[in-house]
């Protein structure tokens, strides 16, 4: 089993959908959660973290954290196509001090 | 304002040259990160540090070295170059903690021909 898994996509939606996207990750230690999206041939940036259970919102985007069920979310309001990158969901443990990546989601936002 | 600096955005080197790819910080940052990225595979370490001098081997350390004398500065070393070192190379610091995400440098994409 992957320490950090999601889907690889594409997930498609159409532009002002709302876009979902999922991350499960193997580890109970694990206790702050990041978002990052990554533009083709581009670097990753740092979209959002959470490290509570529940939400946390910022602008369009809104993060859920269930760590009873290890599960985290990433929700994109009004999609636009320049939302249309891989999205990468990251976990750490802070006994490493390092994050642990899923593989990204591709998401394409048609207008 | 660019916080971590890769020295080179594009690289072409030949099989068995000795590689070395910089990057340098500028947010105090204790950690920093070499990854690199291939379709498919996703982000995997290669090597990190927590401190000035230390350095901890990650997931694919094989083929490469380090050095961080200074904590702005972290070296990525490719003893001798390898068709299978082609990659996008990304360098990234973090300050520890529960909100440690990473900044990562524009990265380097290296072809080794």
């Amino acid at each position: 089993q992957k320490e950090v898994e999601q889907n690889s996509g594409p997930l498609s939606v159409p532009e002002g959908a709302i876009a979902s996207l999922n991350c499960t990750y193997s580890d109970r230690g694990s206790q702050s959660f990041f978002w990052y999206r990554q533009y083709s041939g581009k670097s990753p940036e740092l979209i959002m973290f959470i490290y509570s259970n529940g939400d946390k919102e910022d602008g369009r985007f809104t993060a859920q954290l269930n760590k009873a069920s290890q599960y985290v979310s990433l929700l994109i309001r009004d999609s636009q196509p320049s939302d249309s990158a891989t999205y990468l969901c990251a976990v750490n443990n802070i006994s490493f001090q390092k994050l642990v990546f899923g593989t990204g989601t591709r998401l394409l936002v048609s207008p | 304002d660019v916080k971590v600096t890769q020295s080179s955005r594009y690289l072409v080197k030949r099989t068995g040259e000795k590689v070395f790819l910089e990057c340098v910080q500028d947010m105090d940052h204790e950690n920093m990160f070499w990854y690199r990225q291939d379709p498919g595979l996703g982000l995997r370490l290669i090597y990190f540090s927590y401190d000035v001098k230390m350095k901890e081997k990650g997931d694919i350390p094989e083929g490469y070295s380090v050095s961080r004398e200074k904590k702005e500065r972290f070296s990525l070393i490719l003893e001798s170059a390898s068709t299978n070192q082609t990659s996008m190379y990304l360098c990234a610091s973090s300050f520890p903690g529960l909100s440690g995400g990473y900044t990562f440098g524009s990265g380097t994409r290296l072809t080794v021909v």
